[in-house]
């Protein structure tokens, strides 16, 4: 079963466009963190947002954990060729055996 | 700093066969965890460990096995390998405690089973 869902699953769009993803659950995490993987390459951490309602800046990306911990979204203002990658938001349940749940992954084109 | 080491990188197996692929870390983190990678599911946990001596279950265990006899090394054995398991493998490091530890990965074994 998939705790994370992520919407849209493959977006393609120009550059100078703005988008946004989305990650829901039906579960509350103790905190939210969006990765970006590259062809080839493991995930590399962008974020992580701890606090409901917590917004973060990241030059042209804006992370936000919804109210009940159990939402986030990612939206990329003026997208770049370079923003090219799979996008993964991840929850984290804290304990002793915190485990990290992977959403099922946003796949972003940019082109010229 | 090596950070997290997967090897190998590309691996063909013949149904049936058994093999392992390793893992390791060097930067004395407790948690380790494996993750298969399939298109549009994202990354789904295998099993992980919170430290030397100690592993469990995630949510896609059967076929493979786990240990963590050194804090540094997590390897992952596939007892029979089936064509349901080609897959993208991560292995994946990070503390524990706290709710902004990064998890670090290696760069992926890419197995198929023919």
């Amino acid at each position: 079963t998939q705790l994370l869902e992520q919407s849209p699953q493959f977006l393609s769009i120009q550059e100078g466009e703005n988008l946004t993803v989305y990650c829901n659950s039906s579960s509350v995490f103790s905190s939210l963190q969006w990765y970006r993987q590259e062809p080839g390459e493991g995930p590399v951490l962008l974020v992580t947002v701890v606090t409901g309602g917590e917004v973060k800046k990241l030059k042209r990306l804006t992370f936000q954990f919804g109210d009940a911990r159990k939402d986030s979204s990612l939206h990329i203002t003026a997208a770049q060729p370079g923003d090219t990658g799979l996008y993964l938001c991840a929850g984290l349940h804290t304990g002793t055996a915190s485990k990290l749940t992977f959403g099922t992954g946003t796949r972003l084109q940019v082109t010229l | 700093n090596a950070g997290v080491t997967q090897t190998p990188k590309f691996q063909v197996l013949k149904t049936g066969q058994s093999m392992t692929l390793q893992c390791a870390q060097d930067m004395n983190h407790e948690y380790m965890s494996w993750y298969r990678q399939d298109p549009g599911m994202g990354l789904r946990l295998i099993h992980y460990s919170v430290g030397a001596g100690i592993t469990d279950q995630g949510e896609v265990p059967n076929g493979y096995n786990v240990s963590r006899s050194t804090t540094e090394d997590f390897p992952l054995r596939l007892l029979s390998a089936a064509p349901s398991q080609t897959s993208v493998y991560f292995c994946a490091s990070r503390l524990i405690g706290g709710e902004d530890t990064e998890a670090f990965f290696g760069q992926g074994t890419r197995l198929t089973v023919v």
